[in-house]
């Protein structure tokens, strides 16, 4: 089974700055996935960034970048420059291993951290 | 492509009338997921399907719930009898096998039952 932490209900950030949002995994298999997705006011589920277990490079996309510590089973959302427009839900999300260890299914998704940029 | 397409976006029923919600998938993809999102619970799996099998509805709530999946280019999500508490924003997402590959996300179904 997986299970995805996120212990910040809310973040706070001044225009400009960096913010980290914190992500710990737990899973048993050797292979998986582990993505950001944001979720505006607005509602839709946008695709951040991905990272492979077996990746050796930390990911990066444009102003996201992920802190992959694969020991300490964290992967971490950096967003350089906050943005006003950044401020929305922010969620990880692991892919392993389904049930039958066969296939790769769902993903498992925590719960969310609010991230509000102030001007 | 379009992306995945969910109708309707809005839909308000009273208690107690059938709602169906509709999902169309990314052409290609071998995995559809259901998903519920209400400020109390988060985001929620219902049910997800790999080659329009059903693999896992554990996160169906009750025997109100149901989902087909009856080709690859089609899925429904159908409740009845609908209850206040199912309103939620319900999505449904794709993607293809591989732990590399992300689920696209459809644009939701905001469903108010009064």
């Amino acid at each position: 089974a997986q299970k995805i932490t996120q212990t910040q209900p809310g973040m706070f950030v001044q225009e400009k700055e960096a913010v980290t949002l914190d992500c710990t995994y737990d899973t048993s298999d050797q292979s998986y996935g582990l993505f950001w997705y944001k979720q505006p006011s607005s509602g839709e589920m946008i695709f951040l960034i991905y990272q492979g277990s077996y990746d050796e490079q930390n990911a990066t996309e444009g102003r996201y970048s992920l802190n992959f510590q694969k020991a300490r089973k964290s992967a971490n959302l950096v967003i350089s420059a906050s943005q006003l427009g950044d401020s929305a839900m922010y969620f990880c999300a692991m892919r392993g291993l389904s049930a039958g260890g066969t296939s790769y299914g769902k993903l498992t998704f925590g719960q969310g951290t609010i991230l509000t940029v102030h001007p | 492509d379009a992306g995945v397409i969910q109708s309707p976006r809005h839909e308000v029923t009273e208690m107690g009338q059938e709602v169906t919600l509709r999902c169309k998938p990314i052409s290609g993809h071998d995995y559809l997921f259901w998903y519920r999102q209400t400020m109390m619970r988060g985001l929620e799996l219902l049910i997800y399907f790999n080659n329009n099998v059903p693999i896992d509805d554990s996160g169906m709530p009750e025997d109100r719930f149901s989902a087909k999946m009856p080709n690859a280019s089609f899925s429904t999500l159908k409740i009845q009898p609908s209850e206040p508490r199912d309103s939620a924003v319900y999505f449904c997402a794709s993607s293809l096998e591989g732990a590399r590959n992300e689920q696209f996300f459809g644009p939701g179904t905001r469903l108010t039952v009064l």
